[in-house]
């Protein structure tokens, strides 16, 4: 079946440093691909997505590029602060209705010291 | 501004207990979801409907059920609590694969 794999965190980072967050994913057809963020203490909040092969999706400085050749969806910026802290989840729709209906990945936890 | 609202935002109960968890959305969504959050498990589905008096089961419904008589509001339900249903429970709701989620009722099962 579908799944989504992350890298195991937590990840630590100075400011400004550079991040990468792997995903990579299995599945049949082609999925939607999602970047969920969590922050301390609210619910999860969409960060980006791509619907389609070669796709890049953005928001916030955050940048992830839909690559079906490696089956992957890596989440980047260039220069984090410290307010990017939080746990951030991949994902995929489970189906192709569109419903919301999606897999997650298990997570990875950033925190980004001054 | 679009809003996911759940009852509670912490909650201690007894095992055997019956447990209800509301979640309403103001955004007349037609499906919307349960999913727990473990750690290292990430979020895993538990129910979810596509519209009222319909529910389908997700990825692990065992030990709950739901009810969604109303389009706005859809409710979790442990029949019976167990220790191992100790979780952060997040409800949401969909637009276009969008997922809108409230903030999470933290469960514990004593």
């Amino acid at each position: 079946g579908n799944s989504v794999t992350q890298m195991e965190g937590p990840v630590t980072l100075s400011e400004e440093a550079f991040l990468t967050i792997n995903c990579t994913y299995t599945a049949t057809g082609y999925p939607s691909l999602f970047w969920y963020v969590q922050y301390p203490g609210e619910g999860l909040q969409l960060l980006l997505k791509a619907t389609k092969a070669d796709d890049k999706g953005s928001n916030k400085g955050f940048e992830a590029t839909y690559r079906k050749e490696t089956t992957s969806f890596h989440l980047e910026k260039g220069s984090v602060q410290v307010s990017d802290s939080a746990v951030y989840f991949c994902a995929l729709n489970q189906d192709s209705s569109n419903t919301g209906k999606l897999i997650f990945g298990q997570g990875t936890t950033l925190q980004v010291k001054p | 501004d679009v809003k996911v609202t759940q009852s509670s935002r912490y909650l201690v109960k007894r095992t055997g207990e019956k447990v209800f968890l509301e979640c309403v959305q103001d955004m007349d969504h037609e499906n919307m979801f349960w999913y727990r959050q473990d750690p290292g498990l990430g979020l895993r589905l538990i129910y979810f409907s596509y519209d009222v008096k319909m529910k389908e089961k997700g990825d692990i419904p065992e030990g709950y059920s739901v009810s969604r008589e109303k389009k706005e509001r859809f409710s979790l339900i442990l029949e019976s609590a167990s220790t191992n249903q100790t979780s952060m429970y997040l409800c949401a709701s969909s637009s276009n694969e969008k997922l809108f989620f409230g903030s999470g009722t933290q469960l514990s099962v004593l």
